[in-house]
């Protein structure tokens, strides 16, 4: 079984600081994407990274893919309350056409 | 709006019931994927169907089954269900492109008493 460990699991801030969440696993992914869930809705893909070494940037935020693509990263430079949200990582492999998600970094942005 | 649209937003029944939730993906997506999503275990995938077939299997229990009808859209029947059923069902669609990218529907929110 593939396992796609979040961390942090919880994170609360305050508006205008920057936070990075991480997303590792033992396993090599073809691609990796990140969504946003926000309460009572369903994810919302905001990216998908698929070279080893690969950085993105949409506004705010920027991943990353590990070299190795076992790993990815999501910055948020000034986060902003509408940046609250759970934050999931979600892995795919060559062979598989189903997406292994992550455990989910839920972020909170306060005033 | 991802386009994917799923009924009923909720669904309250009891324990040993049936019940169906229904999906319609984006337009000209073939693919249709079935998640559950609890509070202690995440975004679990389900099951997933590519223009009427079923493509791939993954955690998903013996009293539940799901199908593609010819319009692309897909049911996921849920039965003799338990409290533990009690989760949010999400809907997904993708255009079966390489990187898979998926769009999900608002969810189905089921309670089971």
């Amino acid at each position: 079984t593939q396992l796609l460990e979040q961390s942090p699991q919880f994170l609360s801030i305050q508006e205008g600081e920057n936070l990075t969440v991480y997303c590792n696993s033992s396993s090599v992914f073809s691609s990796l994407q990140w969504y946003r869930q926000e309460p009572g809705e369903g994810p919302v893909l905001l990216v998908t990274v698929v070279t080893g070494g690969e950085v993105k940037k949409l506004k705010r935020l920027t991943f990353q893919f590990g070299d190795a693509r076992k790993d990815s990263s999501l910055h948020i430079t000034a986060a902003q309350p509408g940046d609250t949200g759970l934050y999931l990582c979600a892995g795919l492999t060559g062979t598989a056409s189903k997406l292994t998600f992550g455990t989910g970094t839920r972020l909170q942005v306060t005033l | 709006d991802s386009g994917v649209t799923q009924t009923p937003k909720h669904l309250i029944t009891a324990t040993g019931q049936r019940v169906t939730l229904r999906c319609s993906p984006r337009s000209g997506d073939l693919s249709v994927y079935w998640y559950q999503q609890s509070l202690d275990q995440g975004l679990q995938f389900l099951i997933q169907y590519y223009n009427g077939e079923e493509r791939a299997k993954g955690n998903i229990l013996e009293r539940f089954s799901a199908q593609q009808f010819p319009d692309l859209h897909s049911e996921l029947n849920l039965s003799s269900l338990e409290l533990g059923d009690s989760a949010l069902y999400f809907c997904a669609s993708s255009d079966g492109g390489s990187d898979n990218e998926q769009f999900f529907g608002p969810g189905t929110r089921l309670t089971v008493l």
